[in-house]
């Protein structure tokens, strides 16, 4: 079975640039969650996705924005890029199991954004 | 809200010591996850423990829950430098639709 895939693995940005980040949850899994990874706050939550629609939001301002499609995949977008968000952008994914709590997460292996 | 305190933040050692790292909140948990993120790369799973007491062995690996199920431990038996990078807990609270809580992981160095 695939894993779960993030695409780009890397990309360079300016500030001021929007930027997009795409992520494939692996095959049957309902929930995708996105986090953000920097040295200094460790990773931090920023939205999950479950069904087409967000059911859970991190603290972060309203440029971080998300979506989910009818077939799991999820994008998340960045607009008007500062300098703080250079970071790991890691996806995660997990079936959801009715009835049975929250099931395991399994992680992609990130984009790695730069803002200059 | 609720936390998840792990210690110690960082640690290196030389080829063939033991070590322990834990994971520690006032909160109750449902179950407990750990992951190894080496650089670069996102965090991979190791284990989920789900009953309080609950002990899993995988390999040099030993994972503890703990009884009330608001801590655990990872204890490494005879590190290697292979085990070198940075394991995360993760909690999932009762309830089910809410969001994992991580911890902010221990950075570990093995040195050969």
């Amino acid at each position: 079975k695939a894993g779960v895939t993030q695409t780009p693995r890397y990309l360079i940005k300016t500030r001021g640039q929007q930027v997009t980040l795409s992520c494939s949850p692996i095959s049957g899994h309902r929930s995708v969650s996105w986090y953000q990874q920097t040295p200094g706050q460790g990773l931090q939550f920023l939205f999950e996705y479950f069904s087409e629609t967000q059911r859970n939001k991190g603290n972060f301002p309203g440029r971080f924005s998300g979506r989910q499609f009818s077939n799991s995949r999820s994008e998340m977008n960045v607009s008007t890029l500062e300098l703080g968000d250079s970071a790991l952008y890691l996806c995660a994914s997990m079936r959801v199991l009715s009835g049975q709590g929250r099931d395991e997460q399994y992680f992609g292996p990130g984009t790695r954004l730069t803002v200059t | 809200t609720q936390l998840l305190e792990q210690s110690p933040q960082f640690l290196s050692i030389q080829e063939g010591e033991n070590l322990t790292v834990y994971c520690n909140s006032s909160s109750v948990f449902s179950s407990l996850q750990w992951y190894r993120q080496e650089p670069g790369e996102g965090p991979v799973l190791l284990v989920t423990v789900v009953t309080g007491g609950e002990v899993k062995k995988l390999k040099r690996l030993t994972f503890q829950f703990g009884d009330a199920r608001k801590d655990s431990s990872l204890h490494i038996t005879a590190a290697q430098p292979g085990d070198t990078g940075l394991y995360l807990c993760a909690g999932a609270p009762q309830g089910g639709s809410e969001k994992l809580v991580f911890g902010k992981g221990m950075k570990l160095t093995v040195n050969p």
